[in-house]
């Protein structure tokens, strides 16, 4: 069994949709917990960070974090065409001086279509 | 502030070959990081550098990659021999050096073995 586990999709929605992306993890070690965007050819880009459990809005992205369930989840309002991409759930326990010592899940892919 | 930089973008080459990559990260950044993502996968942390110093290479496959550091800047990553499942993107990035800190990602080096 994975750490992270991610549905591959596809997910295809129309334009203006509500979108609901998850990840369910295993290791209970885990308190940083973060969203990437990975457009085709790209290295990710990080949309949302959060530490432990709770909510956290970013204009159209709000990221849950349900520690208990060990589920994470990325809502996207008002999808457009744009946020067509893989998204990457990461995260991270207890962090070295360093930095963080990301997992990632597999990714799901959106495909927003207008 | 220019991004992580990474070289070549793409590279082919035949099993048993030879191949390195290059990265440059965001200037200041202390923390560099090496990861491998295969298609229809998250990326996997290969090795963690701080400055010039290894931080972690507990997933790296040291019989056959290397990766260094030496005046705690650039960094590049090797592999002799290459073998086939080797085929992946090759993605670097860097973070300022603090626990916690977001990492920034380049756009990865796609490696084909044939």
């Amino acid at each position: 069994q994975k750490e992270v586990e991610q549905d591959p999709g596809p997910l295809s929605v129309p334009e203006g949709a509500i979108v609901s992306l998850n990840c369910t993890y295993s290791n209970s070690a885990f308190q940083y917990f973060m969203w990437y965007r990975q457009y085709s050819r790209k290295g990710p880009e990080l949309l949302m960070y959060t530490y432990s459990s709770g909510n956290k809005e970013d204009g159209r992205f709000t990221a849950q974090v349900d520690k208990s369930s060990k589920y994470i989840s990325l809502f996207i309002r008002d999808s457009q065409p744009s946020d067509s991409a893989t998204y990457l759930c990461a995260m991270s326990g207890m962090n070295n001086n360093a930095g963080n010592m990301l997992t990632f899940g597999g990714g799901t892919r959106l495909m927003v279509k207008p | 502030e220019a991004g992580v930089a990474q070289s070549p973008r793409y590279k082919i080459i035949e099993k048993r070959q030879s191949v390195a990559f290059w990265c440059n990260p965001i200037s200041g950044h202390a923390t560099l990081y090496w990861y491998q993502q295969i298609l229809g996968q998250g990326p996997k942390l290969l090795i963690q550098f701080q400055n010039n110093g290894v931080v972690d290479d507990s997933q790296l496959p040291k019989d056959r990659f290397s990766a260094e550091r030496l005046k705690g800047v650039d960094s590049t990553l090797k592999i002799q021999p290459a073998k086939l499942e080797d085929s992946a993107v090759y993605l670097c990035a860097s973070s300022r050096g603090r626990a916690a800190d977001t990492q920034y990602f380049g756009p990865g080096t796609r490696l084909t073995v044939l």
